[in-house]
């Protein structure tokens, strides 16, 4: 979805680095979210936040940090990269107003491939 | 623990069939359910979404069916074209009418039409 950009869209980085994901959106959600997919298995959860400086962790948050400092924005950290960080990164935004019908549906940007040797 | 997966890894129908993609989950909890298109080098993008109250829902030539007693979801795509190939991911949610958080997605079924 054009109206989630992540950068870089790809990465390859060294053990031991920090590397820092970002995600913009101009939805006008209030909702984001940072996934990971590995190779022939679905997203995980890493953090989620619900607006301006809300943090939550997700399924996976070890190793990782995020910050959410403005509303359209909402970047991932690894402050010291391991090989099994190896993986896609998505980041996702959701509009907590649909939440009154009872939907949450997610829209995700394109992805960041991120490689750690 | 509760998750939600995947009946089959691969699907291959031919081009002008109809195919279903089948979905169990765990979490009778759950109450709102997505599933997801990604096609290659691309993120998911949303295909249609079923509340817990509810069996059934129809999109544009998709139809979602949930069966809560067995906990299981599945994907109908009918007459599917060339541009349906893609992994398809069934996606839960908890608590979506309030405090929703991420979603749980599913292993992925790689749908491959033959001409």
């Amino acid at each position: 979805d054009a109206d989630v950009t992540q950068t870089p869209r790809n990465r390859i980085t060294k053990t031991g680095k920090r590397i820092m994901l970002e995600c913009s959106q101009t939805k006008g959600h209030d909702r984001m979210y940072w996934y990971r997919q590995d190779p022939g298995l679905g997203l995980r959860l890493i953090y989620y936040s619900f607006d301006v400086k809300d943090i939550n962790k997700g399924e996976i948050s070890d190793g990782y940090s995020v910050s959410r400092q403005a509303q359209a924005k909402f970047s991932l950290s690894l402050e010291s990269a391991i090989p099994n960080q190896t993986a896609l990164y998505f980041c996702a935004t959701s509009d907590s107003r649909n939440l009154a019908g009872g939907r949450n549906e997610q829209f995700f940007g394109p992805g960041t491939r991120l490689t750690v040797l | 623990g509760e998750s939600v997966g995947l009946h089959l890894p691969t699907l291959s129908v031919q081009e002008g069939d109809n195919s279903i993609i089948n979905c169990a989950y765990s979490n009778s909890a759950s109450d709102y359910f997505i599933w997801y298109k990604q096609e290659s080098g691309k993120g998911p993008q949303f295909i249609i979404d079923i509340r817990s109250n509810m069996d059934k829902r129809q999109g544009q030539r998709v139809t979602v069916l949930l069966n809560k007693t067995v906990k299981h979801l599945s994907l109908q795509i009918a007459a599917t074209q060339p541009g349906d190939s893609a992994v398809y991911f069934c996606a839960e949610n908890i608590g979506a009418g309030g405090g929703a958080d991420g979603l749980t997605f599913g292993k992925g079924t790689h749908l491959i039409i033959q001409p």
